[in-house]
């Protein structure tokens, strides 16, 4: 087990619906990712946060909003998604924001009808 | 933008050959970093190399760095049906967030 829990494992939702993935790590490391991982792409940093503070936003739209309350958990609030948001939405966690290591959860599968 | 290539993206090989896998970039790297996601799973780090012409093996897995520090490759000796997957190079160069390639996704038949 890599210590990064994701929930839901897999979520369905339609397009108007508002809905929320949370990801939690063990490590006691200081920066927390979302990457986005479809289809014949490769993985795309979403959005980068260190020490709880957000430090890189790779210009996603604004219907994704993330949180990091505590160095531990990171959430990504979803709102008026479209289908060509359907993807697998991997956390992972480094011990600083240097890009060292990154330790994945083991994502959601996300699929917007 | 800047962009890790990452060749090839399939390869299917007979259990016991051999297999490589390149990653190039046209700018320097700081470091690159090798990941293998199983069909299902998600990525799992290998290894970081991080000096120019650096070699490092792990078991039947070799990786190499560039001496120009803009390529790497993955080689595995004598593949087996466990090394199924895609395997993921990821760079950061300077001043920029990790770049992952496309992958390449290694078949295994016995």
């Amino acid at each position: 087990e890599t210590g990064v829990t994701q929930t839901p494992r897999h979520l369905v939702m339609g397009m108007t619906n508002k809905k929320s993935l949370k990801c939690e790590q063990h490590l006691g490391h200081n920066a927390m990712y979302w990457y986005k991982q479809s289809a014949k792409k490769p993985l795309e940093l979403m959005f980068v946060y260190s020490l709880e503070e957000r430090v890189e936003n790779n210009s996603v739209p604004s219907r994704f909003s993330p949180e990091c309350p505590n160095s531990s958990h990171l959430f990504l609030h979803l709102h008026t998604l479209q289908p060509e948001d359907s993807a697998l939405y991997l956390c992972a966690s480094s011990q600083d924001s240097a890009f060292g290591e990154q330790f994945f959860g083991p994502g959601t599968r996300l699929t917007v009808l | 933008g800047q962009q890790v290539m990452q060749i090839p993206q399939y390869q299917h090989v007979q259990e016991g050959e051999d297999f490589t896998t390149y990653c190039n970039s046209s700018t320097t790297l700081s470091n690159i970093q090798w990941y293998k996601q199983r069909p299902g799973g998600h990525p799992v780090f290998l290894i970081q190399l991080v000096k120019s012409g650096e070699v490092k093996k792990q078991k039947r897995l070799t990786f190499q760095f560039g001496e120009a520090k803009k390529n790497s490759s993955l080689h595995i000796t004598a593949t087996q049906t466990t090394d199924v997957g895609t395997y993921f190079c990821a760079s950061r160069q300077a001043g920029t967030a990790l770049i992952f390639g496309k992958g390449t996704t290694l078949s295994v038949s016995s």
